[in-house]
């Protein structure tokens, strides 16, 4: 069973930049979690996804937005690119119950220069 | 304010050491998970832990929820190289908004 696909792994933005990640979940999963982390903060809860609609957001600023497809993908956009958003974002996928535990994939590597 | 503290924050021992970590909190959980993740890599799940003083074991990995269930442990027992990473512990937050929130995590170095 494929895990779950994060897509790039890696990308150098410029400050003021946008850039939107992707996610594929796990097959027959809906619901959809991002996180960003960085050494100082950890993993951070950026936002859940659950059969498109969003279920949950952690406390971070407009400018970091996501969505879900009919087919479960998800995306993260992040607008106006500062260099504080350099981290790695994490996405993870599970059947709808954080209980059950969460599937994660690689990670996206952003680096803003 | 971290709703899960985690001890130490670092950790360095020889080959065939023991060790403990810690994740503790003021508030209740009604259960709790612990993840590895290595360098490039996404955490992976190890462990979860739902009754108040559980201990649930995974070869040479301990793990055990406290009574209050409020704290947790990791115990490795004859530590190798291959148990070298980042421990993680998380919780479902309560009340209202549900989401997974980690600990800052225990980075751990098994020297050969």
């Amino acid at each position: 069973k494929a895990g779950v696909t994060q897509t790039p792994r890696y990308l150098i933005k410029t400050r003021g930049q946008q850039v939107t990640l992707s996610c594929s979940p796990i097959s027959g999963h809906r619901s959809v979690s991002w996180y960003q982390q960085t050494p100082g903060q950890g993993l951070q809860f950026l936002f859940e996804y659950f059969s498109e609609t969003q279920r949950n957001k952690g406390n971070f600023p407009g400018r970091f937005s996501g969505r879900q497809f009919s087919n479960s993908r998800s995306e993260m956009n992040v607008s106006t690119l500062e260099l504080g958003d350099s981290a790695l974002y994490l996405c993870a996928s599970s059947l709808g119950w954080a209980g059950n535990g969460y599937t994660f994939g690689s990670g996206t590597r952003l680096t803003v220069v | 304010t971290q709703l899960l503290e985690q001890s130490p924050q670092f950790l360095s021992i020889q080959e065939g050491e023991n060790l403990t970590v810690y994740c503790n909190s003021s508030s209740v959980f009604s259960s709790l998970q612990w993840y590895r993740q290595e360098p490039g890599e996404g955490p992976v799940l190890l462990v979860t832990v739902v009754t108040g003083g559980e201990v649930k074991k995974l070869k040479r990995l301990t793990f055990q929820f406290g009574d209050a269930r409020k704290d947790s442990s990791l115990h490795i027992t004859a530590a190798q190289p291959g148990d070298t990473g980042l421990y993680l512990c998380a919780a479902i937050t309560q009340g209202g908004s549900e989401k997974l929130v980690f600990g800052k995590g225990t980075k751990l170095t098994v020297n050969p």
